[in-house]
């Protein structure tokens, strides 16, 4: 069973560039969730996507947008990029279902912004 | 509105130490619990979930976790640290009524095992 995979690992970009980070889900999971992970801080909810569509959104703005492919691969898209922007991107993969469905984490995008 | 709390960014054990690492919630209602761990440079890990039923939860790696209502907590345990313990470790929660596992996580306890 192949586990969640991203991609790049690390990358750096200029402020006011753009990025697309890649995610593949776990074999059977049709649910991905990308987070936002800051330099000593928790992950926070960017979105998440249910079978091709967005099923929720956390609190940032709209430059961060997303994409789900039918084989439930995911990019995360970031716009006009800002210094803030700098953190670990996470994806998560899980089978659909409750709110305490287990979500299955890939090791991340390290994304610098300079 | 949901929000975790960890008290303390970092903690010190020595090896062979009981490990104690603090969750409190804010939600209206109970919510689903969860303790994940994360290494350097990797991504998280589960150590255990509380959904519905035994307060008491045992997850991997000889941690467990008690929900506490009374005192909206959750506090993640463990008896005897070992050195591979040294990780950050963080403490989520998710609504009952929230479509999907969409997770708001605590701000992290970093665990340092001295030999």
């Amino acid at each position: 069973e192949t586990g969640v995979t991203q991609s790049p690992t690390h990358l750096i970009k200029t402020r006011g560039q753009q990025v697309t980070l890649r995610c593949s889900s776990q074999s059977g999971h049709n649910t991905v969730s990308w987070y936002q992970q800051a330099l000593g801080q928790g992950p926070q909810f960017i979105f998440q996507y249910y079978r091709e569509e967005e099923n929720g959104r956390g609190n940032f703005p709209p430059r961060f947008s997303g994409l789900q492919f039918p084989n439930y691969s995911s990019e995360l898209n970031v716009n006009a990029l800002e210094l803030d922007d700098s953190a670990l991107y996470l994806c998560a993969s899980s089978e659909p279902g409750q709110a305490n469905t287990e979500a299955f984490f890939g090791q991340g995008t390290r994304l610098t912004v300079v | 509105a949901q929000s975790v709390t960890q008290l303390g960014s970092h903690v010190s054990v020595s090896e062979g130490a009981l490990v104690l690492l603090r969750c409190n919630y804010s939600s209206s209602v109970p919510p689903y619990l969860f303790w994940y761990v994360q290494y350097p440079n990797q991504g998280l890990q589960l150590l255990l979930k509380y959904t519905t039923g035994a307060t008491l939860v045992k997850g991997i790696n000889g941690f467990e976790a008690e929900f506490k209502k009374s005192e909206t907590s959750f506090h993640l345990t463990k008896p005897s640290a070992h050195m591979s313990d040294a990780a950050e470790y963080f403490c989520a929660v998710t609504g009952l009524k929230a479509a999907g596992n969409k997770l708001t996580f605590g701000g992290g306890t970093r665990v340092l095992v001295k030999p």
